[in-house]
């Protein structure tokens, strides 16, 4: 157990809808990461936030949105889906000082767009 | 800018044979490399790190050198189990933010 939590575990929807995921850092983390895991395209980084601010950019589509809390809990919006969007999204915390480099991964969310 | 490639998969093995994949690194300075697994269905975990030239980052039996000369950071394995199957991923950070990951590589060992 990393001690990251991403809910849902799966979410199945439709074309053009909205969906949000959820994740909550390790205890003490203040950056959070946004991974997209795609077959065809492997571990994409998508956004990262340290306390509560965007600190680095991907390839985030613009449908796409975050948000880290004042918690440091963190959220991904995805909207006007697609079927491409299908994959699995990881969130993953990790500190800052030197010898916290390592990033953990939760479990992450498999989103199907039917 | 920064990037990891790494050698592209699937490799297969038989048990008990010696395991490369090969990672090499493209920065400037001196970034923090890391080779992290993904066990079938779960998220990534840390196999190894190492945080500066010439150390050695082992673990489980996988061991990686940072090599500041070649810019590389293989994992190896002396002898590899069933269990050891799944996909691979070598990743460098450099300052305070943004990982960088390769493509992964995915291992399979036949009994």
């Amino acid at each position: 157990d990393s001690g990251v939590t991403q809910t849902p575990k799966h979410l199945i929807t439709a074309t053009g809808q909205r969906v949000t995921l959820r994740c909550s850092p390790r205890s003490g983390d203040l950056s959070v990461y946004w991974y997209q895991q795609s077959l065809d395209q492997g571990l994409q980084f998508l956004i990262q936030y340290y306390n509560g601010e965007e600190r680095a950019k991907g390839n985030i589509l613009e449908r796409f949105s975050a948000q880290q809390f004042p918690d440091l809990h963190s959220e991904l919006n995805l909207s006007s889906l697609e079927l491409g969007d299908s994959a699995l999204y990881f969130c993953a915390s990790s500190g800052e000082r030197t010898g916290q480099e390592t990033q953990y991964f939760g479990p992450g969310t498999r989103l199907l767009v039917l | 800018g920064n990037s990891v490639t790494q050698m592209e998969g699937p490799v297969t093995l038989s048990e008990e044979a010696f395991l490369t994949i090969n990672c090499t690194y493209t920065a400037t300075g001196y970034p923090s490399l890391f080779w992290y697994v993904q066990y079938p269905g779960e998220g990534l975990q840390l196999l190894l790190k190492a945080t500066k030239a010439d150390d050695k980052g082992s673990n489980k039996g996988f061991e990686a050198t940072y090599r500041k000369e070649t810019t590389s950071f293989h994992l190896e394995k002396g002898s590899v189990q069933v269990s050891d199957s799944a996909v691979y991923f070598c990743a460098l950070k450099q300052g305070t933010y943004k990982y960088i990951f390769g493509t992964g590589t995915r291992l399979k060992v036949l009994a």
